[in-house]
């Protein structure tokens, strides 16, 4: 069965540190993977992710894919208190399905 | 420019009872989403639309789920007799692509979500 696996489920940190959440993938055709933030209810997206080995960056965060290992990771730089949120991954099937994790839950104590 | 909206926001049902929720898509999206999504777990794909055509419902549990969309805009997911375990958020999202395989899930916006708690 296709399934996506994040790790860890929670992560608590101090303001300042630096995290790296992980995404690994199960799936027949692989065609992209997503991340998302999602504070409250909905998801916004942060990256899109199709081709291994090139980084993505946006401000203080950033997002690699590995096809060989079968997974991503999205790390947050100098984490502020405004990261808290659960971060999820999906990954889009080349047969036209998503699969999303279960989510990261990211709390930043002050 | 307004986002994807979603009505209401919340919503209590007694099991047994039928609800109707709504999604309002970013104006001129052609594809539209619904997702399910439990507490502690990531959002389930449950039917995709193409402006009013129905192109997938395979992820719809029962049929006691069923979906609208019937001028092309404006989505209503109603489920029959709820049960408890219907109790979920549920997600609308919406894209200016059409086609799943044209890249619809990778450019949609989602809404604020409708939280069901079925008592």
């Amino acid at each position: 069965e296709d399934k996506v696996v994040q790790s860890p489920l929670s992560l608590v940190v101090h303001e300042g540190d630096t995290v790296t959440l992980n995404c690994s993938y199960e799936v027949t055709n692989f065609r992209s993977l997503l991340w998302y933030k999602q504070e409250k209810k909905a998801p916004t997206f942060l990256f899109m992710l199709t081709s291994s080995g090139i980084e993505k960056k946006s401000g203080r965060l950033s997002s690699i894919l590995d096809k060989k290992e079968l997974s991503s990771i999205l790390n947050i730089t100098a984490t502020q208190t405004g990261d808290s949120a659960i971060y999820l991954c999906a990954v889009v099937e080349r047969d036209d399905k998503i699969i999303f994790g279960k989510g990261t839950r990211l709390h930043i104590l002050p | 420019g307004a986002g994807v909206s979603q009505s209401p926001r919340y919503k209590v049902a007694k099991r047994g009872q039928d609800v109707a929720l709504r999604c309002d898509p970013i104006s001129g999206h052609v594809s539209l989403f619904w997702y399910q999504q439990a507490l502690g777990q990531g959002p389930e794909f449950l039917t995709y639309f193409q402006n009013e055509a129905q192109l997938d419902k395979s992820g719809l549990p029962s049929d006691r789920f069923f979906a609208e969309r019937p001028e092309g805009s404006v989505s209503t997911l109603k489920i029959q007799r709820t049960q408890q375990e219907d109790s979920a958020v549920y997600l609308c999202a919406s894209s200016n692509l059409s086609g799943t395989s044209g890249g619809a899930f990778e450019t949609q916006y989602f809404g604020p979500g409708t939280r069901l708690l079925v008592l």
